[in-house]
């Protein structure tokens, strides 16, 4: 089955300590996304990727590290998470810019952080 | 920057004709979306239009695009209990990013 996973679904941790969610996409896409969202702020890009070694910022970076190696995977990296980092966290792929193909989304993460 | 503005919640009875609507700031955006997000699970691409169509349906869906005014609209005939989500409307920007509003959760009356 074409899919994008996400794990893990529920995460709850401590501020300052190093987590990592990850995202693999088995459709050969070329290109992934990150994004966050939260209540009356809707969707918000934080990091994507256009391919393997191509990595972008996207509205709302800070905090936040990911890495592309390989095609199928894509983890952001919260290296000090806060507070402010509690949310739920979507990864998206798509076949090209997503433009003419829309995003396959992952089904999330909710992140709590203490 | 492009802006995607749509209405939070919206009520329809069971049965009935649900119309969500959405405008758009780009003038530029060659594709319009419509995802929808059940409770607890990500996001699904339920159709998109492209800019130089007014009106595209698959089945249930009707979606309508005044690129004139900037409107987009999703029309859900015979809302069903399974319709009940946020649905989201998103525009291709011109640097090739997907732009999605705030969401508009639907709620299905008995």
């Amino acid at each position: 089955e074409a899919q994008v996973t996400q794990n893990p679904r529920y995460l709850i941790t401590v501020t300052g300590k190093k987590l990592t969610v990850t995202c693999s996409q088995n459709m050969n896409h070329e290109y992934m996304s990150w994004y966050r969202q939260d209540p009356g702020l809707g969707l918000r890009q934080i990091y994507y990727s256009m391919n393997v070694e191509v990595t972008d910022k996207g509205d709302v970076p800070e905090g936040y590290k990911v890495s592309r190696k390989e095609k199928r995977n894509f983890p952001l990296i919260l290296e000090s998470p806060s507070p402010n980092q509690t949310s739920l966290y979507f990864c998206a792929s798509s076949l090209s810019p997503p433009r003419g193909y829309g995003y396959t989304f992952g089904s999330g993460t909710r992140l709590t952080v203490v | 920057g492009e802006d995607v503005e749509q209405s939070l919640f919206l009520s329809v009875r069971e049965g009935d004709s649900s119309v969500i609507n959405c405008t758009y700031t780009d003038s530029s955006s060659t594709y319009l979306y419509w995802y929808k997000q059940e409770p607890g699970a990500g996001l699904q691409l339920l159709t998109y239009i492209f800019s130089n169509m007014d009106m595209k349906q698959d089945q249930r869906l009707t979606v309508l695009l005044n690129k004139k005014d900037k409107h987009l609209s999703l029309r859900i005939a015979d809302t069903q209990t399974g319709d009940s989500a946020i649905y989201f409307c998103a525009e291709s920007s011109r640097d090739d990013k997907i732009i999605f509003g705030k969401g508009t959760r639907l709620h299905i009356l008995p």
